[in-house]
């Protein structure tokens, strides 16, 4: 079973500023991860696919990328409704897991 | 657009069986490119996978829960459903359905694209 490790658990960053999430696989997933914002009583969205693809409608400040089992995600230029919390989600195998979350908060 | 709604009991009690259904409108349940999924989150807690169903009726599920979960689908009704047995506090969540793309394409890679709200099931006597 391939454990998802995020870091760290809260992150504070003022608005304007960069983001930078990390997931951590305990296997090799190849790029078969995604990302995904959740905000407080909504179900989340899927922000990034294939560990670097942007999701329809998701705006170019959000990228990913990854190196082995280390994946990232960046959000340039902070806007104040990207404060949330940030899933990663893999499949290997047939099963899937979820990353504990980071949550993003105003600094 | 497709859409899914969750529905069933709000509230069950401890040792009984917890049972909901998803309702997928706008397109097929049996599309040969998409499938299913389950997905739960505990009040203030992360994200956990519960299972997949695809159309063969092929069904994967979380480790941690597979002696206890059965995922089913019903295509008269444009519908599946989950059942959770045994259930204890440890079960109190919101649950998700979500549809699950099983394949890589130029949108999609091994993900889940479309959410229903959730629903809040509690375990309590």
């Amino acid at each position: 079973e391939v454990v998802l490790t995020q870091s760290p658990a809260t992150l504070s960053v003022s608005p304007g500023e960069r983001a930078t999430l990390s997931c951590r696989a305990s296997q090799s997933v190849s790029n078969n991860l995604a990302w995904y914002q959740q905000k407080p009583g909504q179900a989340p969205r899927l922000l990034i696919y294939g560990a670097s693809s942007r999701a329809t409608g998701i705006p170019a400040r959000f990228s990913g990328s990854w190196s082995g089992t280390e994946f990232t995600l960046t959000i340039n230029s902070l806007q104040s409704e990207d404060f949330a919390v940030y899933y990663c989600q893999q499949y290997d195998n047939w099963m899937c897991s979820f990353g504990q979350g980071t949550k993003l908060e105003i600094k | 657009q497709v859409q899914l709604q969750e529905s069933g009991p709000g509230l069950v009690k401890p040792s009984q069986t917890l049972s909901l259904t998803c309702t997928v409108s706008g397109g097929s349940i049996r599309s040969g490119l998409y499938y299913w999924s389950w997905i739960r989150q505990p009040p203030g807690k992360g994200l956990e996978w519960i299972g997949n169903i695809y159309d063969n009726d092929s069904t994967y599920y979380s480790p941690s829960l597979r002696s206890r979960v059965t995922i089913s689908v019903d295509t008269s009704k444009n519908q599946f459903s989950l059942k959770l047995s045994s259930v204890t506090a440890a079960d109190t969540a919101v649950y998700y359905c979500a549809r699950w793309i099983s394949s890589c394409s130029a949108s999609s890679c091994y993900n889940f694209d479309y959410w229903g709200q959730g629903t809040l099931v509690t375990v309590s006597s």
